[in-house]
Order: C-alpha cells, then structure tokens, then sequence
C-alpha cells in the first residue's frame, strides 16, 4: 500500500511569509502527526490529529497550527517565517495503537529553507 | 514519558554484529519499548518493538532484560547501507500518539 506523502518536498520562503505544507496518511491511518526536524534541536513533536481533532500539542508558537479534513490528510501552518524555522518536516501516520506491530509510518519530509 | 539514554556514536565494520543499548530506568508498566532507523533526509523508519525477553524480525532482533530498565538492539552482519542513526524510544500503550526522540546512535558502518 502506498506510504506517507508530504509535499511539497523543497521549500524556499523568505522571512515574514507563510507556509502551508501537505501530509497525506496511509489510506485507514486516522492518526497523523507532525514533527519537525533541525540539527540543533533534533526531532521535537509538533501536534497530532485524530479524526480532525487535535489531540495533542508539543511546546511551539501558536505561529505553528495544523487542520485535519475527514480524510485524514492533514495541512501544517507556519505564519510570520523565522529564519530558525529552516527545518526538515516530517508527517506521520499511525494505525489506532502505538504498540501495534508496525509502529508509525513517516513520510520523506518537507525541506524548508527560509531566507 | 520515561527518559531514554543511548551512545551517541558507534563504529562497525562490514559483517559485523552490532549492538546497540539503551537505558530507560524510568520505564513504565504499560510502556513498550520501540526502535527506529533514520537515514540523512527521510523520515525514521520503524525496526522493531518489544516489551519484555527477546523478539526478532526480518532485520533485527531486540533483548530486553527482566527488569526492563534497558534494552539492546542487535542488527546481525551489517552493511554499509546500515549507517544510520538508531532512536530508542518509550512508548505508552493506549497513551496520545507522540514520540519523544533523542539525540539516537549515529552508526557508521565502515568497509
């Protein structure tokens, strides 16, 4: 079955823009999360939606918000860009259970570079 | 979430075993414990998960002592498309989905 795809898979935007990016789960995965990858800070949890509810929130700016539509793909939002914003993206989808046998399923991510 | 702590580097050669531990001495009843591969520029990938002994899949097999306060993973005769870094995570049965990464093992596998 066909796995996790984010897009776009590079992103140039200059400081003060905003951003959109696109995560589509695998097909039954109603879970999908957000996580955001730089070498200093390494990979730190965004926020997760299940069912077009957030459900759980890690510590970022409220420059940072998500949506999730009934089918399951899910949108993240970065308004005002920073400079430190420059991070890989990652989306992931699970299935109902984090202690299933196969575990969360992340994309390629989304490289953004803000300049 | 129960606190993991892993080396921060490792070096093997071709055909080697290696093995890679974790310590999770926070860990809780209903926590499993989860491993995960990342290559430069993709996302993790899932190995493999277990919650007490030993389990193996097709790529590696994962002890977890009685005490479950560590774990070790061992990936048997590697190559160098095992160079990678390897994430130890804890995770809650029935708990939000979320994982808290740390800084993994940057494997490298040398020829």
């Amino acid at each position: 079955k066909a796995g996790v795809t984010q897009t776009p898979r590079y992103l140039i935007k200059t400081r003060g823009q905003q951003v959109t990016l696109s995560c589509s789960p695998i097909s039954g995965h109603r879970s999908v999360s957000w996580y955001q990858q730089t070498p200093g800070q390494g990979l730190q949890f965004l926020f997760e939606y299940f069912s077009e509810t957030q459900r759980n929130k890690g510590n970022f700016p409220g420059r940072f918000s998500g949506r999730q539509f009934s089918n399951s793909r899910s949108e993240m939002n970065v308004s005002t860009l920073e400079l430190g914003d420059s991070a890989l993206y990652l989306c992931a989808s699970s299935p109902p259970s984090l202690t299933g046998q196969y575990g969360y399923t992340f994309g390629s991510g989304t490289r953004l570079t803000v300049v | 979430l129960a606190k993991t702590t892993q080396p921060i580097s490792m070096d093997s050669y071709e055909g080697q075993e290696v093995n890679i531990t974790c310590s999770h001495n926070n860990i809780a009843t209903n926590d499993y414990i989860t491993w995960y591969q990342q290559f430069p520029s993709q996302g993790p990938r899932f190995i493999i998960q277990g919650y007490k002994t030993k389990v193996t899949n097709e790529v590696a097999s994962l002890f977890i002592p009685a005490d479950r306060k560590s774990s070790t993973l061992s990936l048997p005769r590697v190559s160098l498309s095992d160079t990678a870094v390897y994430y130890c995570l804890v995770v809650t049965s029935g708990g939000y989905n979320k994982l808290i990464f740390g800084a993994g093992t940057r494997l490298a596998v040398h020829p």
